[in-house]
């Protein structure tokens, strides 16, 4: 069974500060790894990406990932109130028949 | 460009009724997925089609709900019968690949509501 565990949260950290969300995932094999933000009673809309081990960093974001442990990070600097979101986690795992495995997700709250 | 884009927004029906759920993904994306959502749950894998093999239905709850794509491009959710716990958001997510590149977008759903 391939699995994707993140902490359901709540996550609550104060305006400003980093944002730290963790997701691990079970098959070695997993090749890609995304982040996705939802909005309550919206869909899910892709912020990051990321294929190899190390950091990618794109504006306030930033995607660490590290193989050899099997977990993804996403990390949010200067917090902001339209921060808060549930943040999924996504791993692509399969050979010839990709498919993506979802974690169920962070809440985070960014507090004024 | 277009997103993708779901029919109805909303749906009202009452049990035992079928419905059909309609998705246009982005033109030229070879995978679509079929997810549902309940309120505060996580994705629910339903069905994925990827190009013209075999669509996966390892997600379908049961043998009331089916999804066929015509032509590669639009999709349809069809759920016999329906009952109260198929109330949800049913998503469609359309997705792009080339080489290592997988980046998937959703539609904005449609809203189930089962009387």
């Amino acid at each position: 069974q391939k699995e994707v565990e993140q902490n359901s949260g709540p996550l609550s950290v104060p305006e400003g500060a980093i944002a730290s969300l963790n997701c691990t995932y079970s098959d070695r094999g997993s090749q890609s790894f995304f982040w996705y933000r939802q909005y309550s009673g919206k869909s899910p809309e892709l912020i990051m990406f990321i294929y190899s081990n190390g950091d990618k960093e794109d504006g306030r974001f930033t995607a660490q990932l590290n193989k050899a442990s099997q977990y993804v990070s996403l990390l949010i600097r200067d917090s902001q109130p339209s921060d808060s979101a549930t943040y999924l986690c996504a791993v692509l795992v399969g050979g010839s028949n990709y498919q993506l495995i979802w974690g169920a997700g962070t809440k985070l709250i960014i507090k004024p | 460009g277009a997103g993708v884009s779901q029919s109805p927004s909303n749906k009202v029906t009452e049990k035992g009724k079928d419905v059909e759920l309609r998705c246009d993904p982005i033109s030229g994306h070879t995978a679509l997925y079929w997810y549902r959502q309940s309120l505060g749950q996580g994705l629910e894998f339903l069905i994925y089609f990827q190009g013209n093999s075999a669509p996966d239905k390892s997600g379908l709850p049961s043998d009331r709900f089916s999804a066929e794509r015509t032509g590669g491009s639009v999709s349809t959710l069809t759920i016999q019968r329906t009952q109260q716990e198929d109330s949800a958001v049913y998503l469609c997510a359309s997705t792009f690949t080339s080489g290592s590149s997988y980046e998937q977008y959703f539609g904005p759903g449609t809203r189930l509501t089962v009387t």
